[in-house]
């Protein structure tokens, strides 16, 4: 059972380079999301799915688009990518919506640098 | 924006000791979660605990809720090195949509 599987790793892009990054559950989960991870920020919502077919903005979606492909897969893609843009990206999953008190299963991350 | 203030930022201790993270958040809460992130790794929940509950235990860990004071503590009692980690409070609520509002994190260290 791999959980979340994210790729890729590692990347570096050249500014205004674009690239999607791919996440995938093998939970049979409802909910998907994409978080940056930043030094001294935590963790900041960009985009999440609470259901197939569905996508909502987060925090900081500003730079980012995203493709909830079918139940399993969520997409996030860089169109024109900027060093700001430089950070970790974490794909994660859960069961049920929000207000029920979900437990959310994290992918091991992707390590973008925009130069 | 974010909900949750870990405090403190950074902890060390040595093994045995117990460690103490406290969570501080805004708004009201449907629950407060909270998850443990090793060096490089994806983040890992650790406990759950629902607005109604004042206490819950899980092993080694105690996480307490105050809603009245919009606060919450983890504590890891007899720490091991192996619990050195970053350690993330986040609510969900009302005002969050679907998704969980992470803190900063707190780092902890345990040295043997």
């Amino acid at each position: 059972n791999a959980g979340v599987t994210q790729t890729p790793k590692f990347q570096v892009l050249k500014t205004g380079q674009s690239m999607t990054l791919q996440c995938a559950q093998d939970m049979n989960h409802n909910s998907m999301y994409w978080y940056r991870q930043d030094p001294g920020m935590g963790l900041r919502l960009i985009y999440y799915s609470a259901s197939e077919g569905t996508t909502d903005k987060g925090e900081v979606p500003n730079g980012y688009n995203v493709s909830r492909l079918n139940k399993r897969e969520f997409s996030l893609r860089l169109e024109s990518a900027a060093p700001s843009q430089t950070s970790v990206y974490f794909c994660a999953s859960s069961e049920g919506t929000g207000g029920t008190g979900n437990t959310i299963y994290f992918g091991e991350g992707s390590w973008l640098t925009v130069v | 924006s974010q909900q949750g203030e870990e405090d403190p930022q950074a902890l060390s201790i040595q093994e045995g000791e117990n460690a103490t993270m406290n969570c501080s958040y805004k708004t009201s809460i449907n629950n407060l979660q909270w998850y443990r992130q090793n060096s490089g790794r994806g983040l890992v929940h650790l406990i759950l605990i629902r607005s109604n509950e004042r206490e819950k235990h899980s092993g080694r860990l105690r996480v307490t809720l105050d809603t009245s004071k919009k606060s919450s503590s983890l504590l890891i009692t007899a720490s091991r090195a192996a619990d050195t980690a970053s350690y993330f409070c986040a609510t969900e609520s009302p005002y969050s949509g679907y998704a969980l509002n992470f803190g900063k994190g707190t780092s902890l260290l345990v040295t043997p």
